[in-house]
């Protein structure tokens, strides 16, 4: 099973926005709603921002979506805040065989 | 609020098992709402699905990680447990616990992982 893929790093101005793709297969991405995304701050755990493609948890800013398309899933930041700046995951269900798989990972740096 | 703990040895000799336990808090590995997982991250590297288990029924692990891993559940202590067998320095990580969201059965955030541990990490080395 191959981690989903992320472009190694994305930026943008404060205020600006960004977005950031996850491109898996008919498998993963594009057979399933159960994609999530992840934010990482440097030497902390992974705290869930999007989950179900495009839902937010309780307390996450609506600055933070999330879409896909076919295969291809994507977040997107809006109005870019320093705190913003942090690893960002995604994942996707892949069936019951071989039930989660976790993207590359996007490096996002507020300029 | 569901909260998650990892404990275990930092350090694991090579060909041995890396034991850890995730205490949890404020909820019940009973639940059959939630997959009680595992993921690791290498430093500097991407995170990687270990293994769910769902309370009495059989675990769901990572095919390059299945012949070496176990995943299992404590109902008595409240807690569930990695077992990872015959490490190399390819192990070595930061290890988490965390609760996966079930779709049907009613959690918070399905297919989603909420809350993580805090992390603890394991280095393989003699």
């Amino acid at each position: 099973q191959s981690a989903l893929t992320q472009p190694p790093s994305a930026s943008g101005s404060p205020g600006q926005s960004v977005t950031i793709s996850c491109t898996g297969t008919s498998s993963d991405v594009g057979a399933y709603k159960y994609v999530s995304w992840y934010q990482q701050h440097p030497g902390k755990a992974p705290k869930l921002m999007i989950y179900e493609v495009s839902k937010r948890p309780s307390g996450v800013p609506d600055r933070f979506s999330g879409a896909k398309s076919g295969n291809t899933a994507s977040l997107t930041v809006s109005g870019l805040q320093a705190e913003d700046e942090a690893d960002y995951y995604c994942s996707s269900y892949a069936g019951s065989n071989i039930p989660y798989v976790f993207g590359t990972g996007t490096k996002v740096t507020v300029l | 609020q569901v909260q998650l703990q990892e404990s275990g040895p930092g350090l694991v000799k090579p060909s041995q098992t890396l034991s850890l336990t995730c205490s949890v808090s404020g909820g019940s590995v009973s639940s059959k709402s939630y997959g009680w997982s595992w993921i690791r991250q290498p430093a500097g590297k991407a995170l990687e699905w270990i293994g769910r288990i769902y309370s009495g029924e059989s675990a769901n692990y990572n095919p390059s990680l299945k012949s070496r891993v176990t995943i299992s559940v404590d109902t008595s202590k409240n807690q569930f447990s990695l077992n990872l067998n015959s490490v190399t320095a390819a192990d070595t990580a930061v290890y988490y616990c965390a609760i996966q969201g079930r779709a049907g059965y009613g959690s918070e955030s399905p297919g989603g992982f909420d809350p993580w541990g805090q992390g603890t990490l394991v280095t393989v080395s003699s």
